[in-house]
């Protein structure tokens, strides 16, 4: 699978957009884009993915450069239950359909301020 | 919502003891995945199933067995536990959407080997 590369923290203040970066210069034409989050004291949790076009859903945007070598989640109003680490991941959708392994890396910690 | 439940939150076991960790799921997923997370190694896939009766080993399988004999319940099994077995273990399984697998984990079980 190819790599990504995220920040390893981020801050944002309540109510506020953010934009969590990622980059995959290596990415591949069927590999999705997706990105996970871990709440404190908790399992990771499914937020958004994609393949080309942007992608929105009830808790974020995903926006994808042209040249998918890079991808923005987008929160639009950060609230203190956001504040958990961002995994962005690549998978090969047609390299395994049944055998998926999510490979997951350390992620951004994102700190919301009231 | 799909739901995934893992029988036990905290584990405290001693050196050599056989540890089962278990997991179920209620939404008749096909696969099922068992992972531990490290501080700053991220996840790391330990074993998955993509049918009953069924195992591959993912990217850590030393020191580790599962046992699928019905669809709802995966279990991970430490035949003889050590030290550097203490981490948080995490179940997940996976369903179909928008043309890629997306993964819903449990809350964890954190097993501590003395």
């Amino acid at each position: 699978d190819a790599k990504t590369t995220q920040p390893n923290s981020m801050e944002s203040n309540e109510e506020e957009p953010v934009h969590l970066p990622c980059n995959h210069s290596t990415i591949s034409g069927t590999d999705y884009i997706h990105w996970y989050r871990q709440l404190p004291s908790q399992g990771p949790e499914y937020v958004i993915h994609g393949l080309t076009s942007n992608v929105n859903n009830r808790m974020a945007s995903l926006a994808i450069a042209e040249d998918r070598k890079s991808s923005t989640l987008i929160l639009h109003r950060a609230t203190l239950r956001d504040a958990a680490v961002y995994y962005c991941i690549l998978r090969d959708a047609l390299l395994s359909y049944n055998t998926d392994k999510l490979i997951f890396g350390t992620g951004t910690r994102l700190q919301v301020f009231p | 919502d799909v739901k995934v439940t893992q029988s036990s939150r905290y584990l405290v076991k001693r050196t050599g003891e056989k540890v089962f960790l278990e997991c179920v799921q209620d939404m008749d997923h096909e696969n099922m995945f068992w992972y531990r997370q490290d501080p700053g190694l991220g996840l790391r896939l330990i074993y998955f199933s993509y049918d009953v009766k069924m195992k591959e080993k993912g990217d850590i399988p030393e020191g580790y067995s599962v046992s699928r004999e019905k669809k709802e319940r995966f279990s991970l099994i430490l035949e003889s536990a050590s030290t550097n077995q203490t981490s948080m273990y995490l179940c997940a399984s996976s369903y179909r959407v928008l043309g890629a697998n997306v993964l819903t984990f449990g809350a964890g079980s954190r097993l501590t080997v003395l």
